[in-house]
């Protein structure tokens, strides 16, 4: 069947540069945003989470910005390596319920 | 993929036949959740569970029915598959779910694709 990653928004970056991937959110109710990361051929995995009453938390190379005012989160990754390679989402909580970004494919190139 | 695993994890069948997905967990989480995905569309909630025999529908839940008998299972069964079904389908499990939802933790897929 056809890639999940067709299609999608394409950042391409050089090894050691660092990548920020961007999404838009858009229920100025949801509390609640996480990152997941998403290999070819393998399911979601979690990268890093932030509510809405934090702007900022940092993680292991990662770091994931909240802009509440224009609804906008995003994700930095420092010295981005080819191991990084793949498709990223953000998520937001709606009330009970997640609802899922369609993501954006990241290529490192060596 | 955090304690989950999901069977099989490639299926090829034919309109018209029934078709059941198995999600299995060992992190005894209350909450348990199918997903489809396809090109163009986020993840898109089919079904979830809140506990066992207690299931609730999600978005795209035309055309499948669950079952959760026990804490670590969670079945997705496609009663008469037919072609728009052909799609990747993740389980997810989380601790807390409601209005406490938090993290939701991803099995491996199963790649279904009906004929």
């Amino acid at each position: 069947g056809e890639s999940v990653g067709l299609h999608l928004p394409t950042l391409s970056v050089q090894e050691g540069d660092n990548s920020i991937i961007n999404c838009a959110y858009s229920n100025s109710a949801s509390d609640y945003f996480i990152w997941y990361k998403q290999e070819s051929g393998k399911g979601p995995q979690f990268i890093i989470d932030i509510r809405s009453n934090m702007d900022k938390r940092q993680g292991q190379r990662v770091t994931v910005l909240l802009n509440k005012t224009v609804k906008h989160l995003s994700l930095q990754i420092a010295a981005t390596q080819p191991g990084d390679s793949a498709v990223y989402f953000c998520a937001e909580k709606e009330y009970s319920t997640l609802t899922f970004g369609k993501g954006t494919m990241l290529l490192v190139s060596p | 993929d955090a304690g989950i695993t999901q069977s099989p994890r490639h299926k090829v069948t034919e309109t018209g036949t029934p078709v059941t997905l198995r999600c299995h967990q060992t992190e005894n989480h209350r909450y348990m959740y199918w997903y489809r995905q396809d090109p163009g569309h986020g993840l898109r909630l089919i079904h979830y569970s809140y506990g066992v025999k207690d299931t609730d529908k999600g978005e795209v839940s035309d055309g499948y029915s669950v079952s959760r008998s026990k804490t670590e299972d969670f079945l997705l069964t496609l009663e008469s598959a037919t072609s728009s079904q052909t799609s990747v389908y993740f389980c997810a499990i989380s601790a807390r779910g409601g209005i406490r939802t938090d993290t939701q933790y991803f099995g491996p897929g199963t790649r279904l694709t009906v004929l």
